[in-house]
């Protein structure tokens, strides 16, 4: 299975921009990128996904670059609700057996 | 909807003792999972399912089983809990295709002494 490369954790302070960065070098032609994150206590919850094109949506926007072998997750305007680990992790489209690897995650702190 | 529901919320078991964690869901989704979370870690999959009545291993699947006799119900079993057991244990459930949204219990915190 591909894997994620991201930062153990990050800094931001609140009501500014957040980037969280993802390197998936290994990435096949068909796997789809994905975001959860996992507030404290909580389980994890979708947040977006992607394939080529950069995605928004109500929550983040997904910014992958053109060769796709790296991803970064937007906040445009981060609250102190937004404190939570990130995972990127990569999913094989079309394939039955759904196993979604993650890894640790990016532990995102929120500064007031 | 109540979306996806596990119980119990916490446990305590003495080692050898068995239990079974329950999940729920009201989406009509066919996959469901069972994944662990270790302090500091990621989650593991421990076993899932692609419809009622089918399980399969996931990566860490040992000690444990799992049934899936009605499709809104997912059952993860410990036959003979050991210390090593101790997680936190989230369900999950998606429509249908792999790349669908996983949508996840509160999670069940289990401390096996």
């Amino acid at each position: 299975d591909a894997k994620t490369t991201q930062p153990n954790s990050m800094e931001s302070n609140e009501e500014e921009p957040v980037h969280l960065p993802c390197n998936h070098s290994t990435i096949s032609g068909t796997d789809y990128i994905h975001w959860y994150r996992q507030l404290p206590s909580q389980g994890p919850e979708y947040v977006i996904h992607g394939l080529t094109s950069n995605v928004n949506n109500r929550m983040a926007s997904l910014a992958i670059a053109e060769d796709r072998k790296s991803s970064t997750l937007i906040l445009h305007r981060a609250t102190l609700r937004d404190a939570a680990v990130y995972y990127c992790i990569l999913r094989p489209r079309g394939n039955r057996d759904d196993k979604i690897i993650f890894g640790k995650g990016t532990r995102l702190h929120i500064l007031p | 909807n109540a979306g996806v529901t596990q119980t119990p919320k916490f446990r305590v078991l003495k080692t050898g003792q068995s239990m079974t964690l329950l999940c729920a869901q009201d989406m009509n989704h066919e996959y469901m999972y069972w994944y662990r979370q270790d302090p500091g870690m990621g989650l593991r999959l421990i076993h899932y399912s692609v419809g009622e009545g089918t399980t399969a291993k996931g990566e860490v699947p040992d000690g444990y089983n799992v049934s899936r006799l009605k499709k809104q119900n997912f059952l993860l079993g410990l036959e003979s809990a050991a210390p090593s057991q101790t997680s936190v244990y989230f369900c999950a459930s998606s429509y249908r295709i792999s790349t669908d949204t996983q949508y996840f219990g509160p999670g069940t915190r289990l401390t096996v002494l």
